[in-house]
Parts: structure tokens; C-alpha cells; sequence
């Protein structure tokens, strides 16, 4: 099972949106709505921040939203705050030899 | 507030097996729901998602570590662990305990994550 593809960096200024993409098969994140998007800072251990698509845990801020179309599920980070500067892994289930693959990773960078 | 934490030996020989413990606080491993889990982080790598447990002892692992793999769960002492065999430098990494809520598909408590060097 390979790792779902993610974009090697992303950046954007203060108070802007981005988005992260992460692209997988119709064997994982096409095929099911398990998707899960994690931050992780530097030294620190990875941080729940999406479920199941596009689902937010409590104490999440409302800026962090996911979505999905076909084998590609995105995270969007609106009003990009400094501490947002971090990397991201998305997860998804699969149904292949492996139930669990995460993604390349994205360091994202407020400039 | 659920909390994981693991523990083990920091530095081991190659051909070794690396032994990491990961103990459970503020919830009972045997509550169903929830796959007990390894992931490991090679330096400056991403994530790999090593196996996990179910409190009932039904095991899921990567193929690629699968033949070198054991995790297992005490549940009177509230733990799980990793047994991983025959190590070489390539299995140096930070290795995280973590939950997966199977409620929400998510890894949603992880442990703060040991650093396992292998070296002679």
C-alpha cells in the first residue's frame, strides 16, 4: 500500500486560506469516508484536527474544514493564524493488504 | 482525560528486538470502541502506521513489518505493546502509542512519542 499523495509544502500570509490535497485511489480515500487529517509541530506528537471527511473534534477552531471529491480529500486552514505552522498528515482507510495508510505529509509556512 | 504513554529502551543492537510498552490512564483498554495502535516516525520522515489491537487481542499489521511484529495487550495492567525483531538502523525512529476511536475513524489520543536508535 502506498501513502497518499500530499504536496511537499504549502505557504500563504496571515489571515489567508489554503488548502492541502491528498490524493489516493478509489481503494482508500475514494472509497471511503474515513478520512482524518493530523497536525503535527515540531518535537510534538501528531494532533487530531479532522475525521471522517470533514468532521472537526471538540476544541478544534472552526477555521480547520475537510472535504473530499473523488480520491482527492483537502484540508482548508482559513485566517491562517502563526501557530498553524506545522505539518500535516491526512489518514485514510483502505481496503487493501494494509486498514490504515497516511498520507506524504505538508509543511505548511506562514509567511 | 485519556493519556498514553510509552516506554521501553532507547538504544538497541541490531539483529535485537526493540520492546516498547505503552500504559493507558484515564480509560480502560478493554472498553470497546477502540484500536489500541504503533505508528513510527523514521527522523524527518512521515508517518507509518506500524499495527493495532483490539482490547478482545484481534491483531492488524503493515504486510511490509508483519513478519518481525507482535503487539499485544494486558488488560489488568491496563497496557499494550510492541515487539518488533530482528532491528537495523532502518527501524530507528520515534515510535507514538496511539487510539484509534473507531467512532470516528481518527487516532485521537496519541502518547508523546520514544526515541528508539538502533546502533551497535
Amino acid at each position: 500500500q502506498s501513502a497518499l499523495t500530499q504536496p511537499a509544502s504549502v505557504s500563504g500570509s496571515p489571515g489567508q486560506s489554503i488548502t492541502i490535497s491528498c490524493t489516493g485511489t478509489s481503494s482508500d480515500v475514494g472509497g471511503y469516508n474515513y478520512v482524518s487529517w493530523y497536525q503535527q509541530h515540531p518535537g510534538k506528537a501528531p494532533k487530531l484536527m479532522i475525521y471522517e471527511v470533514s468532521n472537526r473534534p471538540s476544541g478544534v477552531p472552526d477555521r480547520f474544514s475537510g472535504s473530499k471529491s473523488g480520491n482527492t480529500a483537502s484540508l482548508t486552514i482559513s485566517g491562517l493564524q502563526a501557530e498553524d505552522e506545522a505539518d500535516y498528515y491526512c489518514s485514510s482507510y483502505t481496503s487493501s493488504s494494509t486498514p490504515c495508510v497516511f498520507g506524504t505529509g505538508t509543511k505548511v509556512t506562514v509567511l | 482525560q485519556v493519556q498514553l504513554q510509552e516506554s521501553g529502551p532507547g538504544l538497541v543492537k541490531p539483529s535485537q528486538t526493540l520492546s516498547l510498552t505503552c500504559t493507558v490512564s484515564g480509560g480502560s483498554i478493554s472498553s470497546g470502541g477502540y484500536y489500541w495502535s504503533w505508528i513510527r516516525q523514521h527522523p524527518g520522515k512521515g508517518l507509518e502506521w506500524i499495527g493495532y489491537i483490539y482490547y478482545s487481542g484481534s491483531t492488524y499489521y503493515n504486510p511490509s513489518l508483519k513478519s518481525r511484529v507482535t503487539i499485544s495487550v494486558d488488560t489488568s495492567k491496563n497496557q499494550f505493546s510492541l515487539k518488533l525483531s530482528s532491528v537495523t538502523a532502518a527501524d530507528t525512529a520515534v515510535y507514538y502509542c496511539a487510539r484509534m476511536n473507531t467512532a470516528m475513524w481518527g487516532f485521537d489520543y496519541w502518547g508523546q512519542g520514544t526515541l528508539v536508535t538502533v546502533s551497535s
